[in-house]
Formats: C-alpha cells, sequence, structure tokens
C-alpha cells in the first residue's frame, strides 16, 4: 500500500515548456487534488476532482490543466511553463465518508528559469 | 472568496514551553481540519473537528473548534525538540474544497 505516489521529485524546466505532473493513489479514494506551495505560504487548491470523470477548478488554475484518467490517477498539465509556476506542487486524495482527511504525496519540486 | 487567516506566521520556543497557534475563517466552516508539516516534507493529517465548541486532544496537543464555528486553535504543552515544523489549519465550507491557512513554523530551542 503505497499511498499517495507523485512523479518526478523534482522537475527543472525553461520557460515555455511543457511537462505533465503523474500522480496516482492506491487507496481507492474518490476524491484527488492538486495544490501547489510556495515558500513560507500555505497550499492553494489548482484543480480537484470529487470523482472519475470530474473535474473542477480551485483558487489559482490558471496556466494548468488536469485529466482525471482513472479512479487511481490524476495529472497536472503546465502547457506553457513560466516563472511564477516555480513551486512545488502536491497531490492528495481524499477519504470518503465522514472523515475529512487528506493523504499527501511526497511532492514535485517544480522550477522554472 | 473564503479567507483562512492564521497566527502567528513563526513562532520560536524553549522546549517545555506552551505553543499555540489560531485560525479564523471569513466564513462559517463545516469543519476544519489540521495538518504538520516537517521541513522538507508533505503535509500529514493531525485531526478534523466538525461539532460547534469541540474540543480533540491528542497526548500533548489540544485543537478547539469555535462556537460560532469561524476559528480553531492547537495548543501544545510542555513544547518537544519532535514538535518541530509547520502546522497548518484548512478550513472546509458545504462546498467541499478545503482553504489552507498559511501555516505556523514552531522551532524549539532544547
Amino acid at each position: 500500500n503505497a499511498g499517495v505516489t507523485q512523479t518526478p521529485k523534482f522537475q527543472v524546466l525553461k520557460t515555455g515548456q511543457s511537462m505533465t505532473l503523474q500522480c496516482a493513489q492506491d487507496m481507492n479514494h474518490n476524491s484527488m487534488y492538486w495544490y501547489r506551495q510556495d515558500p513560507g505560504m500555505g497550499l492553494r487548491l489548482i484543480y480537484y476532482s470529487a470523482s472519475e470523470g470530474t473535474t473542477d477548478k480551485g483558487e489559482v488554475p490558471n496556466g494548468y490543466n488536469v485529466s482525471r484518467l482513472n479512479k487511481r490517477e490524476f495529472s497536472l498539465r503546465l502547457e506553457s511553463a513560466a516563472p511564477s509556476q516555480t513551486s512545488v506542487y502536491f497531490c492528495a486524495s481524499r477519504t470518503d465518508g465522514y472523515s475529512y482527511e487528506q493523504y499527501f504525496g511526497p511532492g514535485t519540486r517544480l522550477t522554472v528559469t | 472568496g473564503q479567507q483562512v487567516m492564521q497566527i502567528p506566521q513563526y513562532q520560536h520556543v524553549q522546549e517545555g514551553e506552551d505553543f499555540t497557534t489560531y485560525c479564523n475563517s471569513s466564513t462559517t466552516l463545516s469543519n476544519i481540519q489540521w495538518y504538520k508539516q516537517r521541513p522538507g516534507g508533505h503535509p500529514v493529517f493531525l485531526i478534523q473537528l466538525v461539532k460547534s465548541g469541540e474540543v480533540k486532544k491528542q497526548k500533548r496537543l489540544t485543537f478547539q473548534f469555535g462556537e460560532a464555528k469561524k476559528n480553531s486553535s492547537l495548543h501544545i504543552t510542555a513544547t518537544q525538540t519532535t514538535d518541530v515544523g509547520t502546522y497548518f489549519c484548512a478550513g472546509e465550507t458545504n462546498a467541499g474544497k478545503s482553504t489552507f491557512g498559511d501555516g505556523t513554523t514552531l522551532t524549539v530551542k532544547p
């Protein structure tokens, strides 16, 4: 039981390049989330998916797209990276039912030069 | 939109001293969660509070949810070096999305 896994762990991009961050969970959760965390700040929600086949914008969706490929996988795509997207990206999934606990992956540290 | 403010931003304590962080929401919450993040790590769930006025304890940690369900606090008694990290609250409305505070970073001097 690996929990939430993310790839890659580190990435350096040049401005204008594109890339996809991968996230998978093996806990059979319906809800999945993508957050970004800038230095000294909390986590800001980029996109979330309440169930397979549905996605919705969070607080800071501009410059990103997502795909909920199946119940396990939720990917985040940067079409044309900008230096302002330098951040640590966390994927999370959540238990269904009464508990609101979110399980976080280890994060992807992205630098855009 | 919903805003969650957390204070203080930083807290430096001597080992054995107490520590408190406060969280305030601009809107009424359906629940609030608390997370701890160690340096270089990812957030780890500590607890959730759902009921108005709820108080929960985990060993030296005490969590409270305000009567109006708009504020919360985390209190650590007799801090230890293992308590270092950043503590985040995450407030959720009935919309099902959590808004995180900016966190309180705790350092403990042995």
